[in-house]
């Protein structure tokens, strides 16, 4: 069975850093890309980047470019988004989910993650 | 970057209605158009792909059509359990872009 488990909910103040994760199982996690979305509260879906963990080849849409960074550790099959600087309007539910097919960058998100909440309060 | 113009932005329909729901690309993207339903406090579900192609256990009464910037989602026969948000998605260039959703309720 497939499945994305995405790190708990997190609080951090304006300024802090942050790094959530995704870890994939039950296929080859190398072979998949994985995608970020951002959901603001009460706002639609963003779609913010992709990655492909068998070379780490990283996409960027360019309303996210140089304010996250999308990483992924294929040896514990795992995607990160990380931020190095944390600001109030980065509060948001982040999904990660898995393309529908192989070795394709151009593909639906098939499989998704239960979302990591994310609030930045001071 | 591609925009994608979703409409209307919310619906109230009866059940069994039919509903449809339209998107329309900024530039043609040929097929590469997804459907998702998003239910409160879930993740996303993928319905639709590539335009037209039922996603995994999803029922009938959803379709999907459309090729280069205009597409819809049809729902055939509404029933309780579709309230929801739909949102499309154009994919292309290992760049991906949704649309604003559209909530759909029960009249």
């Amino acid at each position: 069975e497939v499945q994305l488990v995405q790190s708990g909910a997190e609080v951090k103040k304006p300024g802090e850093s942050l790094k959530i994760s995704c870890k994939g199982s039950g296929y080859r996690f190398n072979n998949y890309w994985i995608g970020w979305v951002r959901q603001m509260p009460g706002k639609g879906l963003e779609w913010m980047g992709i990655i492909y963990p068998g070379d780490s080849d990283t996409r960027y849409s360019p309303s996210f470019q140089g304010h996250v960074t999308i990483s992924a550790d294929k040896s514990i099959t795992t995607a990160y988004l990380q931020w190095r600087t944390l600001k109030a309007s980065d509060t948001a539910m982040y999904y990660c989910a898995r393309g529908i097919a192989p070795n394709s960058g151009n593909s639906p998100f098939e499989y998704w993650g239960q979302g990591t909440l994310v609030t930045v309060s001071s | 970057d591609i925009q994608m113009t979703q409409s209307p932005s919310s619906l109230s329909a009866s059940v069994g209605d039919r509903v449809t729901i339209t998107c329309q690309a900024s530039e043609d993207i040929s097929n590469y158009l997804n459907w998702y339903q998003q239910k409160p406090g879930k993740a996303p579900k993928l319905l639709i792909y590539d335009a037209s192609n039922l996603g995994t256990g999803v029922p009938s009464r959803f379709s999907g059509t459309g090729s280069g910037t205009d597409f819809s989602l049809s729902i055939s026969s509404l029933q309780p359990e579709d309230i929801a948000t739909y949102y499309c998605e154009q994919y292309d260039n290992f760049l991906g872009t949704f649309g604003g959703g559209t909530k759909v309720e029960i009249k």
